[in-house]
């Protein structure tokens, strides 16, 4: 039960910025916002989560919405090696990370 | 850090046989957890452990799947016997215990074919 909703694909252009919706409008408050990736024929990657703040580092930044019930995830210089699945997982802190169907990201030269 | 490692990377086997995929989590994760992917049913997690003590095996599919953990450096999922719907990839990954702030780290995987 993955708890949450992604567009089944999006492109976006080498360089600009990418945004990654996600609805998780069941999510609890002691659950946090996960974002994985996946690149092809490779293990999911962690890439970041949060709470209730908007977070950032060093691959993306994470904005979660006042109500939580939805996130953005942003990868702001989009370069052709994040061609992947993005994954956007709801968890309560030590519960387990089930994986939805995500959102397949091209990124276009 | 060496990261998730898994083994063997490709494993192809006939059915009836007996298949053991081996993970060696990340020094001091002390939760590691077993999924398969397929192109029909996505990443499935089928069991972890915690202390090496197996806590939840519910998403195993069958009698046939089994997996153990004698140590805290080593675990293996066995498959036997095998049938050409377990073709997948298996992933291996490991988190510290219990911790909320921590995500996932998963191995590079091993692609099963049962011919």
């Amino acid at each position: 039960d993955a708890k949450t909703t992604q567009p089944p694909s999006m492109d976006c252009a080498e360089g600009r910025a990418a945004n990654l919706p996600c609805n998780h409008s069941t999510i609890s408050g002691n659950e946090y916002v996960y974002w994985y990736r996946q690149i092809h024929s490779q293990g999911p990657q962690y890439i970041i989560h949060g709470l209730k703040n908007n977070e950032t580092n060093e691959m993306a930044s994470l904005i979660i919405t006042e109500d939580r019930k939805s996130s953005t995830l942003i990868l702001p210089h989009a370069t052709l090696r994040d061609t992947a699945v993005y994954y956007c997982i709801v968890r309560v802190g030590g519960g387990q990370f089930y994986f939805g169907t995500g959102t397949s990201l091209t990124v276009i030269p | 850090d060496a990261g998730v490692i898994q083994s063997p990377r490709h494993e192809v086997t006939e059915m009836g046989q007996e298949v053991t995929l081996r993970c060696k989590p990340i020094s001091g994760h002390n939760s590691l957890f077993w999924y398969r992917q397929t192109m029909m049913r996505g990443l499935e997690l089928l069991i972890y452990f915690n202390n090496n003590v197996p806590i939840d095996d519910s998403g195993m599919p069958e009698d046939r799947f089994s997996a153990k953990m004698p140590n805290a450096s080593f675990s293996t999922l066995k498959i036997q016997p095998s049938e050409p719907r377990d073709s997948a990839v298996y992933f291996c990954a490991s988190t510290p215990t219990g911790a909320a702030g921590y995500g996932y780290t998963f191995g590079s995987g091993t692609r099963l074919t049962v011919v």
